[in-house]
């Protein structure tokens, strides 16, 4: 497609209960970024994917969130036992480059965890 | 995690004013950007800029990277409805530094009014 394409754009969690998010980068583009962002905040970074390769997790807020992309094109975000705090919209932005920041962004996935 | 300072925080305004708004942070960055983001969808870019001190124009839009490099400011001339969103500032140190990892503001919630 032509856009960074998220999804499922809404999902409800009870919490305890595992998740996984999915993100279609643009074809071809080598970087893959994860941004959490909560309620009347900026995004926050959490994990950047250059190809296949995850070259910074240190946004990650706990050992429960895990992201992977092993074919250097569609990541996952995985969230296991979802708690309150972690409901919040999930960016995915993909790029041609490594840098500049010129990325796309998708629209998100809202996560409600209940 | 560390989110840049935006002023003002949110603001109405007639259509055909003019708008500014500002971006501080306590370090120093390479590169400066300016994303409008409405509601349901993913920031998208209006401005990058690269070089301390650059004044850049996309339409109606002014943006300009701070002498030292701590700061930035975007100005919308002739408000007009659909300039609705909110606006981030965003920076980041590439090529030091994690590649492209952002850093965004806490957002200017901008409204207007006929």
């Amino acid at each position: 497609g032509a856009g960074v394409s998220q999804s499922p754009r809404y999902k409800v969690a009870k919490r305890g209960q595992d998740v996984a998010l999915r993100c279609d980068p643009i074809s071809g583009h080598v970087s893959l970024f994860w941004y959490q962002q909560a309620l009347g905040q900026g995004p926050e970074f959490l994990t950047y994917f250059q190809n296949e390769a995850q070259l910074d997790k240190s946004g990650l807020p706990s050992d429960r969130f895990f992201a992977e992309r092993p074919e250097g094109s569609v990541s996952t975000l995985k969230i296991q036992r979802t708690q309150q705090e972690d409901s919040a919209v999930y960016l995915c932005a993909s790029s041609l480059l490594q840098g500049g920041g010129g990325y796309t962004f998708g629209s998100g996935t809202r996560l409600t965890v209940v | 995690g560390q989110q840049l300072n935006q002023s003002p925080q949110s603001m109405f305004i007639q259509e055909g004013e003019d708008v500014s708004m500002n971006c501080t942070s306590s370090s120093i960055f390479n590169t400066w950007l300016w994303y409008k983001q409405e509601p349901g969808e993913g920031p998208v870019l209006l401005i990058a800029l690269y070089k301390a001190g650059e004044l850049t124009s996309n339409g109606r839009l002014t943006a300009q990277f701070g002498i030292t490099r701590k700061d930035s400011f975007l100005n919308i001339s002739a408000s007009i409805p659909s300039d609705v969103g909110i606006y981030f500032c965003a920076g980041t140190t590439f090529p030091t530094g994690t590649a492209s990892k952002l850093t965004f503001g806490t957002g200017t919630r901008l409204q207007v009014t006929l």
